[in-house]
């Protein structure tokens, strides 16, 4: 089964609200973790990643914490854009540098 | 950044008729290639990974006579969905690296529907 499990959207929001957007994983280990987001009409880009446990990556007011203890790394955002609507994929390392992904969560901004 | 074009974007096809897509590393050179499925509300699923030169790797499940992959060059890779069907309806995505410790740089996808 899939080892990365992030929360279904699409989530809607409206400008300034505060954004998570759920993430767990199941893994042997203590692999990478890293969040991609993908804007209308093109690839997905590397948005915030963390190597190990406690790590937090940070990008574009993005944070995301890398909790060993739930397995988890929820992306969270103080205060969102219009622009920051896109689709969020969870993934983390798998073997031989593959990645592995979750389903990816649409996040819609309203004015 | 680095770009990775993919095209088309968008694809209809009828049954029976293979479909290729290509993906471009247009300001580096791609020494692996990525192919990635996702079907709706399911995961981005990586299909297989291949090396300039060398024969596709693919992941378990996938049929390599089904999903052809030529990675020729070290700019582009192509995927051939042969004889497709209904059930090959999918979104692909290609990505690809410079080498491994790099970053892994996405195509803007496939969306594919066979009718």
């Amino acid at each position: 089964g899939n080892s990365v499990t992030q929360m279904e959207g699409p989530v809607t929001l409206s400008e300034e609200a505060f954004l998570t957007i759920n993430c767990t994983y199941t893994a042997t280990g203590y692999p990478s973790l890293f969040w991609y987001v993908q804007y209308p009409g093109e690839g997905l880009q590397l948005l915030l990643k963390a190597t190990k446990a406690d790590d937090k990556g940070s990008n574009k007011g993005f944070e995301a914490t890398y909790r060993k203890e739930t397995t988890s790394f929820h992306l969270e955002k103080g205060s969102v854009q219009v622009s920051d609507s896109a689709v969020y994929f969870c993934a983390r390392g798998g073997a031989t540098n593959k990645l592995i992904f979750g389903t990816g969560t649409l996040l819609a901004v309203q004015p | 950044g680095a770009v990775v074009s993919q095209h088309p974007s968008r694809v209809i096809c009828k049954s029976g008729t293979s479909v290729k897509i290509e993906c471009r590393s247009l300001d580096f050179q791609a020494t692996t290639m990525f192919w990635y499925r996702q079907f709706p509300k399911q995961s981005l699923m990586l299909m297989a990974t291949s090396n300039e030169g060398s024969k596709a790797t693919y992941e378990q499940g996938v049929e390599k006579d089904k999903f052809l992959i030529n990675h020729a060059s070290l700019t582009l890779s192509t995927l051939t969905v042969a004889s497709a069907h209904p059930e090959d309806s999918s979104f692909y995505i290609c990505s690809a690296r410079g080498s491994s410790n790099e970053k892994l740089f996405f195509g803007s996808g496939t969306q594919l529907s066979v009718l």
